[in-house]
This record gives structure tokens, C-alpha cells and sequence, in this order.
């Protein structure tokens, strides 16, 4: 049961352009959303999160949109740099950002790799 | 650098075996969880020690345990291994707010 989904395996953008990485969850009671870039070699490193009772997050060229009634979150990032280049791991979960005992029980999609070709 | 440091980053060991991972958290992390990456998946939730109690379980199986010791170090046994436990295994800590993760232990059952 695949409770957080990733379509795309993988997408490839020019250098200045805008990125869109979607995922859509099934599970209503996932209250916290976060999105991870994993380098090869490297563990993942967190990027940018959103909470459920927001709709947007922005930190930089990165920008999170959360639509609830959809159950869908998309990572923007504007604009697109081949240092950018990674897997990009959506991913959620229902203790909140601090609280409760399953903060960092994550529930994670398979995955995008996203290519930015200069 | 995240922090948090796992050993071995890589192991080869054959089917039936038993190996551990071993964590050392971020200073100060009292959290620590272990997830696990098979080929082309996500990463899957195995489990969650807080200040050296297990807190939240996730699909692990029986055959693999975890402990978290006084100095806040984690290690992952994995016992009568398969050609399936082959995976990244990853280690994350946090304080508050989002988790840092070290950079694997990739094991390889042959």
C-alpha cells in the first residue's frame, strides 16, 4: 500500500526553467509534508516542509504548494540550476512538525530523479 | 556533512548471516530512526528509539532488531539475512523539527 506516491521516476529541465515535482498521498491523516534531495553516496537532506493547515511554503527558489482536497503536493523550484541535479523524495507524516510520537516516522515516495541540463 | 555517522558504508555477506549497523546521532539528537532503501523504492520506516526506548515501530521484521545504548548510539542487527535485505540502510536524528540522515550503510547479500 503505496500511502505516498511519486509518478514521475524522473524529469528533465533546462538551466533557468521551472521544475515541478508532484506527489500525491492517500492517507488523510498525514499533517506534515516534507520534501528531501538525496545526492549519490550522500543520505537525503531536507529541503523544505509545509504544514497542513498551509497551502504554500516558499524558502528561496524553492516553493512548496499543498492542495489537501486533491491530496496533492508539488515542489517548485524557479529557477532550475544543474546543482540542482538529485533524487527528490516527497514525503509525510501525521505526528505534526514536533509534536507526538510519530514525528520522524516518515513515509516516504519512491522517488524523481531530476536532471537540469545547462 | 549531516552529522550523523553510520558504519560500515558498505557490507557484502552471504545468505544466513548476521551483521550490525551502527549510528552514532548528531550531538544532543536523543532521537534516532532507521529506514530502509531497497532498489528503486522510497524509504521504508523500520524503527524509532528516543533517549534509548523504542518509540514507534515500523515495518520491520522479526528477524531484525535495534537498540539504542546510553551514549545515544544505535545499532541495527539484521540476522539470518536474505538476498532480499539487500538495501541502504539509513540512520536519521532530530531535535526538533526535520530529520538529518547520515549517508547509508549499503549491504549486499550474495
Amino acid at each position: 500500500d503505496q500511502q505516498v506516491k511519486q509518478n514521475s521516476p524522473s524529469l528533465s529541465v533546462q538551466e533557468g526553467r521551472i521544475s515541478i515535482l508532484n506527489c500525491d498521498y492517500t492517507n488523510s491523516m498525514f499533517d506534515y509534508f516534507l520534501w528531501y534531495k538525496k545526492y549519490p553516496a550522500e543520505g537525503p537532506t531536507f529541503l523544505i516542509s509545509i504544514s497542513s493547515i498551509k497551502d504554500k511554503n516558499e524558502d528561496g527558489r524553492f516553493t512548496v504548494f499543498l492542495n489537501k482536497s486533491a491530496k496533492h503536493l508539488s515542489l517548485h523550484i524557479v529557477p532550475s540550476q544543474p546543482g540542482d541535479s538529485a533524487v527528490y523524495f516527497c514525503a509525510a507524516s501525521n505526528g505534526g512538525k514536533s509534536g507526538g510520537t510519530s514525528y520522524g516516522k516518515l513515509t516516504f515516495g519512491q522517488g524523481t530523479i531530476l536532471t537540469v541540463h545547462p | 556533512d549531516s552529522g550523523v555517522t553510520q558504519t560500515p558504508k558498505h557490507l557484502i555477506t552471504a545468505t544466513g548471516q548476521r551483521v550490525t549497523l551502527r549510528c552514532s546521532p548528531r550531538s544532543g539528537d536523543l532521537s534516532v530512526y532507521w529506514y530502509q532503501q531497497s532498489l528503486d523504492q522510497g524509504l521504508q520506516f523500520l524503527i524509532q528509539y528516543y533517549n534509548g526506548e523504542e518509540r514507534a515501530k515500523g515495518n520491520i521484521l522479526e528477524r531484525f532488531s535495534a537498540q539504542q545504548f546510553p551514549d545515544l548510539h544505535s545499532e541495527l542487527n539484521l540476522s539470518s539475512l536474505e538476498l532480499g535485505d539487500s538495501a541502504l540502510y539509513f540512520c536519521a536524528s532530530s531535535r526538533v523539527g526535520e530529520l538529518f540522515f547520515g549517508e547509508g550503510s549499503r549491504l549486499t547479500v550474495l
